[in-house]
């Protein structure tokens, strides 16, 4: 079965490193994404992927990166850790590029920033 | 802009009893409608979704319509089970600076009683 998974699932880290968390759907969907979620806040877009070689800012993009250098993969880096960049982190895919599109999630890693 | 207001939880409800959780979204032009579920320790996972107006989106035993006129897509159960007990997101998709993105509302945590 089609699956997306990340890795790793819980992560601790200190502030000032570089944290990277992986993603990889076996879907084969053009759409990746990746979202932050806090309490209160549900889920927030930090960036998304429309294919290969493309990334885009979300809203809170701020002190993230992303790169796309093939169709199953999008890690996100975080560059410099912060205590406000303690979070769950979700991946996400779809197939399509319309607004009727169902999109699919990962577990989620559990980031904590010490 | 886009955005989703959902009530607040916690609910906590016995086995059987009628679970409703309202939603209500403003958005521009015509945006779908989802419910997402996130069952302890997993990422989310869609539950139902309805595209246009008038449109029942059903799954589970849960129901959702989609109200144009009120704004608003409340989800509701008639019978809920202990293995109900989750969080629910409601989201909309909608076309927001050239793209079509997921706005979620803030999430209501659900535990059912046995």
């Amino acid at each position: 079965d089609a699956e997306i998974t990340q890795s790793p699932r819980h992560k601790i880290t200190e502030t000032g490193r570089q944290v990277t968390l992986a993603c990889h759907q076996t879907w084969n969907h053009n759409n990746m994404f990746w979202y932050r979620q806090d309490l209160g806040h549900g889920l927030r877009l930090i960036h998304y992927s429309y294919g290969v070689q493309d990334t885009n800012k979300g809203e809170v993009s701020d002190g993230y990166s992303v790169s796309r250098s093939n169709t199953e993969d999008l890690p996100l880096t975080l560059e410099s850790a912060a205590s406000s960049q303690t979070s769950v982190y979700f991946c996400a895919s779809s197939e399509g590029w319309r607004e009727t599109d169902t999109q699919y999630f990962g577990p989620g890693t559990r980031l904590t920033v010490l | 802009g886009n955005s989703v207001t959902q009530m607040e939880g916690p609910v906590t409800l016995s086995e059987e009893a009628f679970l409703t959780i309202n939603c209500t979204y403003t958005a521009t032009g015509y945006p779908s409608l989802f419910w997402y579920v996130q069952y302890p320790g997993e990422g989310l996972q869609l539950l139902l979704k309805a595209t246009k107006a008038d449109d029942k989106g059903s799954n589970k035993g849960f129901e959702a319509t989609y109200r144009k006129e009120t704004t608003s897509f409340h989800l509701e159960k008639g019978s809920v089970q202990v293995s109900d007990s989750a969080v629910y997101f409601c989201a909309l998709s909608a076309l927001h600076s050239n793209d079509y993105k997921l706005s979620f509302g803030a999430g209501t945590t659900v535990t059912v009683r046995a």
